[in-house]
């Protein structure tokens, strides 16, 4: 099975940079992404690792190490609109995509 | 805009009634996923379908089936509907090696 482990919420302050970690356990590994979700709508992507170190992609970035079965997603510059939930998702071989729990993140002024 | 569209985007029915969820998947794309997503829950994987096959199954009840037509487009339906049920239903469609692309998902409500 698929096992895949984030933090429920996570409180930061506007302007500043917030880590969230994501844990997987997997078998078939391929890929992991980071999608960003606001009440109600759909996940959109924001990231994706395949190979081990840093991806960065303007106020966001991701890292992954395949060995440790980590990741974390950076956020830079926090603004009010980043107040989201933020899932981890783990690509399989077969092309499944499982998803964690999310990471509720609210910014505060 | 994801390219990716379900419909109907909002469903209200009751106890023990069947329904039927649409997607539409990208241009080009040949898998199409079902999730579940219930309040302050995560995304559930339901199915996979590959170019009209069954690829995988996840978390599915057999009350729930899925299938994929020739243009790609598919159906989940869901049977003998109980309150647990309502939930946000969302379709994804993708290809090899890239992401998946969701649609808006339908809100299914049982009463």
């Amino acid at each position: 099975g698929q096992n895949i482990d984030q933090p429920t919420e996570m409180t930061a302050t506007e302007g500043a940079i917030v880590q969230i970690n994501c844990t997987y356990q997997t078998s078939g590994f391929n890929g992991l992404f980071w999608y960003q979700q606001h009440a109600g709508e759909a996940p959109t992507f924001l990231s994706y690792n395949v190979l081990d170190g840093l991806e960065e992609k303007g106020r966001f970035s991701s890292f992954l190490s395949r060995s440790k079965g980590y990741s974390y997603l950076l956020l830079k510059e926090l603004q009010m609109k980043d107040s989201a939930s933020y899932l981890c998702a783990v690509r399989v071989s077969g092309n499944q995509f499982y998803f964690g729990t999310g990471t509720s993140l609210t910014v505060i002024p | 805009d994801s390219g990716v569209t379900q419909t109907p985007k909002h469903l209200i029915t009751a106890t023990g009634q069947r329904v039927t969820l649409r997607c539409s998947p990208r241009s080009g794309d040949l898998s199409v996923y079902w999730y579940q997503q219930s309040l302050d829950q995560g995304l559930q994987f339901l199915i996979q379908y590959y170019n009209g096959e069954e690829r995988a199954k996840g978390n599915i009840l057999e009350r729930f089936s899925a299938q994929q037509f020739p243009d790609l487009h598919s159906e989940l339906n869901l049977s003998s509907l109980e309150l647990g049920d309502s939930a946000l239903y969302f379709c994804a469609s993708g290809s090899l090696n890239t992401e998946a692309f969701f649609g808006q998902g339908t809100r299914l409500t049982v009463v």
